[in-house]
């Protein structure tokens, strides 16, 4: 057990750019949750996969936010043509659905940066 | 809806003293499971304890115990002999089924200061 493992833990970019983030979850995990994180708050849903499939979506999700996780393992979050309000933590969990009500084991996050 | 409140915004407690961090939660859920992480200044977040809605008992790990009131909605968190590593923020999450998924929301968590 390796852990949850994100990719890159920073990146700074310029507003319009677009960014991709990464996260390799526990290997025998089949849930996978994204999350983002601003200063003085607590981590907000973004979405969440069982195995391939996108179950849900929060309405914070914008049309320019994107998330894959194309053969159940990893998973990529994509932004496209940054704002300077997507500057946040943007964290992944994963979890097991074998045992009902097992926690969610988090990454260390990306942490991007909007210029 | 799925709601956590923390209405503690910062805590400070005497090192080797008993703490409790309040959380109260809101849901039409009747099966969901509580949580409590913990987030030191380096970012990771980091599973404490977990209550299940169904469990007659409260949940203890280690120092770490969970006062759970189901009637008035409480999920408290209680930190025994705190030490100085205690010093973080902690967040109370809750999961639970909306619409045929499952949901997880977070409170805007609590920072405690373990004072020497």
């Amino acid at each position: 057990d390796t852990g949850v493992s994100q990719d890159p833990r920073h990146k700074i970019t310029k507003r319009g750019q677009n960014v991709t983030f990464r996260c390799d979850p526990i290997s025998e995990h089949n849930r996978l949750y994204w999350y983002r994180q601003t200063l003085g708050q607590g981590p907000e849903f973004l979405t969440y996969f069982q195995n391939e499939a996108q179950l849900e979506k929060s309405r914070l999700l914008s049309d320019r936010f994107s998330a894959e996780r194309p053969k159940g393992s990893f998973s990529t979050l994509e932004i496209q043509r940054t704002e300077q309000g997507d500057s946040a933590m943007y964290l992944c969990a994963s979890s097991s659905d074998r045992v009902e009500n097992q926690p969610q084991h988090f990454g260390d996050g990306t942490r991007l940066s909007i210029l | 809806a799925q709601k956590i409140t923390q209405t503690q915004p910062g805590m400070f407690v005497q090192e080797k003293e008993a703490v409790t961090l309040d959380c109260t939660y809101d849901t039409s859920d009747p099966s969901y499971g509580l949580f409590w992480y913990k987030q030191p200044s380096s970012g990771e977040m980091i599973f404490l304890i977990y209550q299940g809605s169904y469990d007659q008992q409260n949940a203890t790990e280690g120092r770490y115990s969970l006062n759970f009131q189901k009637a008035r909605k409480s999920a408290n968190l209680v930190i025994s002999a705190s030490q100085l590593g205690d010093s973080a923020m902690y967040f109370c999450a809750m999961r639970a089924y909306s619409g045929g998924y499952q949901k997880v929301t977070f409170g805007i968590g609590t920072k405690l200061q373990v004072i020497p």
